[in-house]
């Protein structure tokens, strides 16, 4: 039973263009999110997160949404660069000084064509 | 130098061979975590610790043990390797408290069971 679904597996996106991941999630008691960017051979590095009480966080590039009432978020890149093309996942938990896990997706790969 | 580092990077084992891998940080977190990725399937959590006295199994601990030696080690050891244990793990850790829910991690260890 997956609690975090990112339903495209890929996604190819012209250089300067926008990038749209998508995510959706189940489990109502999950509060806070979070986006991962994954290089081959790296480990996952943060890059952004959104807690449930905001409906949008920007940073630089990255816009994260966060559409509660649908259970989806998505992480949207501009202008999207060849840089940024690799494995983006998105997590979820419940926030607080008792939260440890967090639930991930299984990842959209992204490729930006120069 | 790496706040978080793995080692072996790369490490190929036979079916029925106890190995370990180890984990480092110099982040002074107290909570730190063990992955696995499989191809197609995200990232899924086997153990966590949040202080060297306290261990708890996650979602797939069977087959897997730990052993957190200090507050900057934290190692996953495999008693008898086999064939579908062969993935990518991840060391992560992350601070205590409300506000933390970022988890920072690890290079990773590709572990082929032959």
């Amino acid at each position: 039973d997956q609690q975090v679904k990112q339903n495209s597996p890929s996604l190819s996106v012209q250089e300067g263009r926008i990038s749209i991941l998508n995510c959706d999630y189940t489990n109502s008691m999950f509060d806070y999110f979070l986006w991962y960017k994954k290089y081959p051979a790296e480990g996952p590095t943060f890059l952004i997160s959104i807690s449930s009480i905001k409906d949008k966080n920007e940073d630089g590039r990255f816009t994260v949404f966060l559409n509660k009432s649908a259970k989806h978020l998505s992480l949207h890149i501009v202008p999207s660069q060849p840089g940024d093309s690799a494995v983006y996942f998105c997590a979820a938990t419940t926030s607080g000084a008792g939260s440890y896990q967090l639930t991930f997706g299984k990842g959209t790969k992204l490729s930006v064509i120069p | 130098d790496a706040d978080v580092t793995q080692t072996p990077r790369n490490r190929i084992t036979k079916t029925g061979k106890r190995i370990m891998l180890e984990c480092s940080q110099t982040k002074g977190h107290d909570r730190m975590y063990w992955y696995r990725q499989d191809p197609g399937l995200g990232l899924r959590l086997i153990y966590y610790s949040f202080d060297v006295k306290d261990i708890n199994k996650g979602e797939i601990s069977d087959g897997y043990s730990v052993s957190r030696q200090a507050q900057a080690k934290f190692s996953l050891s495999l008693e008898s390797a086999i064939p579908n244990q062969t993935a990518l793990y991840f060391c992560a850790t992350q601070e205590p408290g409300p506000g933390t829910e970022t988890q920072y991690f690890g290079p990773g260890t590709r572990l082929l069971v032959l």
